[in-house]
This record gives C-alpha cells, structure tokens and sequence, in this order.
C-alpha cells in the first residue's frame, strides 16, 4: 500500500495567518491526490481534488499544489472555522489511503 | 440538494454480525459509485471497500476481504455495508461516501454510523 505522510502533525495559528501543511507520498502518485477537512463529530469534507482542484463551493482562500510524492495545502487568512484537521488521500492505485492528519488549532 | 443518510448506531458482540445502510437522494444513483470508509477514535481514516451502483463491480481493502460484503438496491438508492465475525478492533464511525477510490474522489458523506464492538 501507498503511505502518506503529513507535516506538521499539529500547528497552532491565528486569525488571519496563512497555513501550510504538507503531504508525501511513498511512491509517486502523479497529482492524484485529495485533501479533507474533518471537524469533531462530522465526516470529512472535500476540499480539493486532483492537486490543486478547488472542490464546488470551498473557499478560494484553501488552495493545493505539487505532484509526483509531494504536496501541499495552502490556507491564506485562516478563518474561526477552518479550525479543524485536515487530512490526505492518494486515489492513484487501490487501496486509497489517507495521512495522519494535521490539526490546526487556535494559538 | 445531494444527501447521504446513514442507519443509527449500533452495539454488537464479539462474533456478531452488523448491517449499515446509507440512503442516497439528490442525484443519479446508478451513475456513481459508492465507497465505505471508517475511522477508529483518533485515527485516520480506512477505506475499505467501493461498489459500482451500475455494474454491481466491487473492490475490497485486502485486510477486511472474507469479513465484508457491499451491496446496492437501486430502486431505492440505498447502499448497504455487512461486516461479520465482529472483533473490538472494529469499533469505529462507519461512513458511505458518493465517488470512485481511484482517479476520483469522495465527493459527498453521510453522517457516520458508530459502530461499538464490546462483551
């Protein structure tokens, strides 16, 4: 199976910072690769497809980058809500698997 | 507007058998498939199987192979996920999502069935 990695496993922001977190996969996975965010409670939510492909009705402020084994989700002007932990998935070969998860917390 | 709804929780026994149900509504559910995902406290998410709703195809995550069964009745858009011989290693939130597992995404959820394995 595919491992994904992500870093930082936790980060603590304020109102109105920008954000990176970053993935890694085991093997290259071209730019087939999803990022979720997850609030207590609640599934995950789809936040970008394919990379960098801004799921219908996301804000723009969430914007995602990079292909082959690295990758990055981006949030500029972190809003009250998008306090939450996100997380990725590679959808390149069977089984989909997902990363640990980054949690954004407030500073 | 596009809706997975999820059977309520469920308490089972070690050995036992459990059946989640997720009702879809708000588009074409022959076009799509639908996965199964679950989450065990703390954890990351698992996938665990994906079932085409207009083929009936299906593929399964190799560590639950033998133990799980997805199905679909397309004449009501309900998808159906059955895990037997229950270990506490299975107590999780089991979600449906809309979408294929690979080359694709998961698109929309439904709300999570808790699922608690315990003697």
């Amino acid at each position: 199976d595919i491992q994904m990695t992500q870093s930082p496993s936790s980060l603590s922001a304020s109102i109105g910072d920008r954000v990176t977190i970053t993935c890694r996969a085991s093997q290259s996975i071209s730019s087939y690769l999803n990022w979720y965010q997850q609030k207590p409670g609640k599934p995950p939510r789809l936040l970008i497809y394919a990379a960098s492909s801004l799921q219908s009705g996301v804000p723009s402020r969430f914007t995602g980058s990079g292909s082959g084994t690295d990758f990055t989700l981006a949030i500029s002007g972190l809003q009250p809500e998008d306090f939450a932990t996100y997380y990725c998935q590679q959808s390149f070969i069977l089984p989909p698997t997902f990363g640990g998860g980054t949690k954004v917390d407030i500073k | 507007q596009i809706q997975l709804v999820q059977s309520g929780a469920e308490v089972k026994k070690p050995g036992a058998s459990v059946k989640v149900s997720c009702k879809s509504s708000g588009y074409t559910f022959a076009n799509y498939g639908i996965s199964w995902v679950r989450q065990a406290p703390g954890q990351r998410p698992e996938w665990l199987a994906w079932l085409s709703a207009y083929t009936r195809n299906t593929n399964y995550a190799q560590s639950l192979q033998g133990r799980l069964t997805v199905t679909t009745d397309t004449s009501t858009s309900t998808a159906y996920m059955e895990l037997v011989s229950l270990r506490s290693d299975d107590t999780a939130v089991y979600y449906c999502a809309r979408g294929i597992p690979v080359a694709g995404k998961l698109d929309y959820w439904g709300q999570g069935t808790l699922v608690t394995v315990s003697s």
